[in-house]
């Protein structure tokens, strides 16, 4: 069966600071890749997906980036944390990119201080 | 722009009765539509998916509708259990590709 993991769970990090989460997705191959932020009492937010190794593409002007370096791995980064990147971070996945049910991971929350 | 909308205000339910959450979508035409369930501090769990030429789906105590005309998705859980307490969300998708658009979702909160 197919699982999705996403690390860390949790971190609390200073402003100006750098980021890396990760997420990895097994028993799949070729799955379409998605990081969402959620704020406190809001939605979710699209910021990347990925259909394929090193394709990125970013829904949202902002100070992230994503890489895609292995067919079931994706990587959230910033050079430089902002106050406005905290948040609830999910990775997910689908198999079928038009209708396809997204398989979200546990979620990583960020605390920007 | 493209907006979900779902009603902010927590939904109050009595166990055994029937919860009915609604989905308004503005400025586009979803050609399907995704439910799903969010519980705090973990991610969404898909639920349903129902096309356009759907008018109805079910699974379980769960019923979703579709009306394409006027664009309004109502999803019913019907004899609701103090399990049944989370926020439920209700992305919607055009043709092209699985852009999902998601609103800030219902709570519903079921009392014993």
């Amino acid at each position: 069966s197919q699982t999705i993991h996403q690390w860390p769970a949790t971190l609390v990090q200073p402003v100006g600071s750098p980021l890396s989460l990760e997420c990895t997705v097994e028993g799949t191959s070729n799955p379409n890749l998605y990081w969402y932020r959620q704020a406190a009492g809001r939605g979710l937010q699209l910021l990347f997906y990925s259909v394929g190794i090193g394709q990125i593409s970013s829904e949202v002007p902002q100070n992230l980036s994503a890489s895609r370096p292995q067919d079931r791995q994706f990587i959230l980064s910033s050079k430089k944390l902002l106050l406005s990147d905290s948040g609830f971070y999910l990775c997910a996945w689908s198999a079928d990119l038009i209708t396809g049910e997204l398989f979200f991971g546990e979620g990583s929350r960020l605390t920007v201080l | 722009s493209q907006k979900i909308e779902q009603n902010s205000e927590a939904l109050n339910i009595q166990e055994g009765k029937t919860a009915t959450l609604t989905c308004n979508y503005t400025n586009y035409s979803p050609a399907y539509l995704q439910w799903y369930r969010q519980d705090p501090g973990r991610g969404p769990v898909f639920l349903l998916l129902i096309r356009e030429n759907e008018k109805e789906k079910r699974k379980e105590r769960l019923k979703v509708t579709f009306d394409t005309t006027l664009k309004q998705s109502l999803f019913h859980i019907t004899a609701s259990q103090p399990a049944d307490s989370a926020t439920y969300l209700c992305p919607g998708g055009s043709d092209s590709w699985g852009k999902f658009q998601f609103g800030a979702g219902t709570q519903v909160v079921v009392t014993p």
